[in-house]
């Protein structure tokens, strides 16, 4: 079965550091590019940063660009987000995401993980 | 980056009922619009992709239409498990943008 587990969320303080996983079972990781999306309480879906599956192409959203750090182990089929200099704003539900494979470009989001929360307090 | 408008907020319907959700999309995004549905405490999950095309094991009552800036998604026969709260996402270019939701209720 193909499925997510993201784990790595608990409470920091604001400017602390925290890192997520990813692991990823039933498919091999380096297929297939990545992303981390966030849900802050009560709030809508809001992409976070995706990775491409040899890891080359990396994109950030502007509101984590220069804190968080997307990387992957593709022989320990791991994905990775290194959050830095944490804010209040960016408490929420942090989900892994599988991209749907396309020949060209980026696909739609297709499994994604149960999420692991973040609290900045 | 490409905005996303998303219509109506919420709506309330009854089981058996056709709605329609719209996304307008701030530029052409060609076809590369999806639709997720999300329940309270889960995660989100993929409906449409492509703007049209059905996620595999997702019912044939959704279907997605549209291209260019414009988009919807239409439930025939809503099912009680369908109450839930549907998101857009355009995945043409990056930054990556999704509507703001679309909460459906139940009448």
């Amino acid at each position: 079965e193909v499925q997510l587990l993201e784990s790595g969320g608990e409470v920091v303080q604001p400017g602390g550091s925290l890192r997520l996983s990813c692991s990823a079972s039933g498919f091999s990781l380096s297929g297939y590019a990545m992303s981390w999306v966030r849900q802050a309480p009560g709030k809508g879906l809001e992409w976070v940063s995706s990775i491409a599956g040899r890891g080359g192409n990396i994109n950030y959203a502007d509101s984590v660009n220069g804190r968080f750090i997307i990387s992957r182990d593709n022989s320990n089929n791991m994905l990775y987000l290194q959050m830095n200099s944490l804010r209040v704003e960016d408490a929420a539900v942090y989900y892994c995401a599988r991209v749907e494979w396309l020949f060209l470009g980026w696909g739609a989001l297709e499994i994604w993980g149960a999420g692991t929360v973040v609290t900045v307090s | 980056a490409i905005r996303i408008t998303q219509s109506p907020s919420s709506l309330s319907a009854s089981a058996g009922d056709r709605i329609t959700i719209t996304c307008r999309a701030s530029q052409d995004v060609s076809t590369y619009l999806a639709w997720y549905h999300q329940k309270p405490g889960k995660a989100p999950k993929l409906l449409i992709y492509g703007a049209s095309s059905l996620q595999s094991e997702v019912p044939a009552r959704f279907s997605g239409t549209g291209s260019g800036t414009d988009f919807t998604l239409t439930i025939t026969r809503l099912q009680p498990d369908d109450f839930a709260t549907y998101y857009c996402q355009q995945y043409y270019t990056f930054p990556w943008t999704f509507g703001q939701g679309t909460k459906v209720e139940s009448k």
